[in-house]
């Protein structure tokens, strides 16, 4: 089982869409987790951190479920500009040392 | 502000040539990376550093050798290059992987593309 999996997409949503991705973690002590925005050909970037509680972002809200090993990050009212890769990351303290791996990335289409 | 610039953007080699690539960051972060990204593989860390002076192995790091010699360079060794290591290569940087301090965030460059024939 991977470390970190996310459906590869691609998601294809009209303009104004609300969309979710899901990504799940099999190391129960992953510590902190992130979503990472790609755009073609591109470097990834920070888009936001995770955090327990829920934490929001303009139209951007991203979930963590510990229980159920998952995060997820949901987009409203999608513009173009959103299409783009979301790349999620998972961070697993080791000896002090924070271990970063990420996901293979969840591509999102925002069609006209 | 430059961030981490990499160099070269793009490069062809044959079989068996050797090439370095070069990451430099002015942001005066601890902590350098260098991934390969391909299609269906996600980033994949080759080799990273926690300091001047010192490097480790990541998760591929057979057919790649890296040096940190100053603070702000990162460089990525190819030997004797194959089809094999065709590929995006994206270095990075982070202040600190220290769990006390780390924010979290890699810093990217714009990738390398390297294509070996």
């Amino acid at each position: 089982r991977k470390e970190v999996e996310q459906d590869p997409g691609p998601f294809n949503v009209p303009e104004g869409a609300t969309v979710a991705f899901n990504c799940t973690y099999s190391n129960s002590a992953s510590q902190s987790f992130f979503w990472y925005r790609q755009d073609c050909r591109k470097e990834p970037k920070l888009l936001m951190s995770v955090y327990s509680s829920g934490n929001e972002d303009g139209r951007f809200t991203a979930q963590l479920n510990r229980a159920s090993q998952y995060i997820s990050l949901l987009i409203r009212d999608s513009k173009l500009s959103d299409s783009a890769t979301y790349l999620c990351v998972v961070n697993i303290n080791s000896g002090g040392y924070q271990k970063v791996t990420f996901g293979t990335g969840t591509k999102l289409q925002v069609i006209p | 502000n430059a961030g981490v610039t990499q160099t070269p953007k793009f490069r062809v080699l044959k079989t068996g040539q050797s090439m370095t690539l070069l990451c430099a960051q002015d942001m005066n972060h601890e902590y350098m990376y260098w991934y390969r990204q391909d299609p269906g593989m996600g980033l994949r860390l080759i080799h990273y550093s926690v300091g001047e002076g010192t490097t480790a192995k990541g998760e591929v790091p057979d057919g790649y050798n890296v040096s940190r010699l100053k603070k702000q360079n990162f460089l990525l060794g190819l030997e004797s290059a194959a089809p094999s290591q065709t590929s995006v290569y994206f270095c990075a940087s982070s202040y600190s992987n220290r769990v006390a301090r780390n924010t979290g965030e890699l810093f990217f460059g714009e990738g390398s593309r390297l294509t070996v024939l």
